[in-house]
């Protein structure tokens, strides 16, 4: 089972309406958890990092947390043509200095 | 400007001949990291380095070598290079040291290896 799992393929929604992204990771033991957009051509920015259980929102950005569950999720908002991009999810295990990131998820807003 | 910057934008070389791609930070990191991206594979860490001269193997460093001679500085060499390196490269930086925060990126190196 890979460290951090990204298995939707290319995500297509209508402006306007909100996207979901799901991210599960195999480490328990791990601690921090962010969110990573890359557009075509460009170097990943973070957009959102989560540590506790629960939801966490940032604007058009939600990023809901189970540990128990191993799962994570972005949820955007009011989708724009500008959040078409990709978008890496990446976890990270407290002390251990490495971000291990999945392999990322397309969404292309359509106008 | 706060910034992580690379060198070469794009290379192309041949097999076999060394070559370095260069990182810099102005931010006074601790915490410098190589990766490499590639289709279907997304981003894996090389090596990375915690403070000067203290660097350690990512998950994908054979074929690599790194140094951390300075704080803001940690370059990437290829001692002999060969095509199945070729990928897009990117340094990360951080400010601390359990990568708990953010990672800034360089704005990355095409490397092909013909």
């Amino acid at each position: 089972q890979k460290e951090v799992e990204q298995n939707s393929g290319p995500l297509s929604v209508p402006e306007g309406a909100i996207a979901s992204l799901n991210c599960t990771y195999s480490d328990r033991g791990s601690q921090s958890f962010f969110w990573y957009r890359q557009y075509s051509g460009k170097s990943p920015e973070l957009i959102m990092f989560i540590y506790s259980n629960g939801d966490k929102e940032d604007g058009r950005f939600t990023a809901q947390l189970n540990k128990a569950s191993q799962y994570v999720s972005l949820l955007i908002r009011d989708s724009q043509p500008s959040d078409s991009a990709t978008y890496l999810c990446a976890v990270s295990r407290y002390g251990n200095n490495r971000l291990a990131f999945g392999k990322g998820n397309q969404v292309v807003v359509i106008p | 400007e706060a910034q992580v910057t690379q060198n070469p934008r794009y290379l192309i070389t041949v097999t076999g001949k060394k070559l370095t791609v260069t990182c810099s930070q102005n931010m006074n990191h601790e915490y410098m990291s190589w990766y490499r991206q590639d289709p279907g594979l997304g981003l894996r860490q090389i090596y990375y380095s915690m403070n000067v001269e203290v660097t350690d193997k990512g998950d994908v460093p054979e074929g690599y070598k790194v140094s951390r001679k300075e704080k803001r500085n940690f370059p990437l060499i290829l001692e002999s290079p060969s095509p199945n390196q070729t990928s897009l490269y990117f340094c990360a930086s951080s400010p601390a040291t359990e990568i708990n925060e953010k990672l800034f990126f360089g704005s990355g190196t095409q490397l092909s290896v013909l």
